[in-house]
């Protein structure tokens, strides 16, 4: 069975360096999606991603975070400057249809900024 | 926008009890539900699905879950569970109608089952 792969599954960092989490979705499906949850809260959208742009995103998607296609099959998020709030597990996912809210989750990368 | 209510944050059952579990979203339009389930170290996967029709939709592993449209709920339920029940169960919605198409989360349930 396709499923989304997420890269790394734990990353540990220093207050204020770059960090990227890569996601590699379902080869067939065309929309993606980042969201995060900090431990203890909701699960929170951050940003979608459809035909090499930006579809959607959150008030948390601030100019601090950035989403890239690379090379046709990686989805990554980067987060620049890291801070101790950012501390939170990133799940990826990928939807074949757009507009039916199914999507497929990675297994999600946890990331402690310290 | 849609926001999600999911009231029990931890629950814990011994085998063969019944379950379930509360989901709540506000929403005035129309809106797809969703169930998700998370097991311990692997990734959130789709349990069921509301779009129309038939109100009490089944989903996988003997889940059923119920669209009360007047209560705004969306409650997930199980006859009987079993210690593989185990997981963070979420609960996500959909507003069409000018709503979101991005599904929104609840913070998850928590289901610890004791053989």
């Amino acid at each position: 069975e396709p499923e989304v792969t997420q890269t790394p599954s734990h990353q540990v960092t220093q207050m204020g360096q770059e960090v990227i989490l890569r996601c590699v979705p379902i080869s067939n499906h065309l929309y993606f999606y980042w969201y995060r949850q900090i431990l203890g809260q909701k699960v929170e959208f951050l940003v979608s991603f459809y035909n090499n742009e930006i579809s959607e995103k959150s008030e948390i998607f601030d100019d601090q975070f950035s989403v890239e296609r690379p090379d046709g099959s990686n989805f990554t998020l980067k987060i620049r400057s890291t801070k101790l709030e950012d501390s939170a597990m990133y799940f990826c996912a990928s939807s074949e249809k757009g507009l039916t809210g199914e999507l497929f989750f990675g297994e999600g990368s946890r990331l402690t900024v310290l | 926008a849609q926001s999600v209510s999911q009231h029990n944050h931890h629950v814990i059952l011994s085998e063969a009890a019944s379950l379930e579990l509360g989901c709540n979203y506000s929403y005035g339009g129309t809106v797809n539900l969703f169930w998700y389930v998370q097991y311990p170290g692997q990734h959130l996967q789709l349990l069921l699905k509301y779009f129309s029709g038939d109100p009490l939709v089944k989903g996988i592993k003997g889940f059923e879950a119920e669209f009360i449209k007047s209560k705004f709920s969306f409650n997930l339920r199980k006859p009987s569970v079993q210690w593989s029940d185990t997981a963070e169960y979420f609960c996500a919605v959909t507003g069409l109608s000018g709503g979101s198409y991005i599904p929104t989360f609840g913070r998850g349930t928590s289901l610890i089952v004791h053989p």
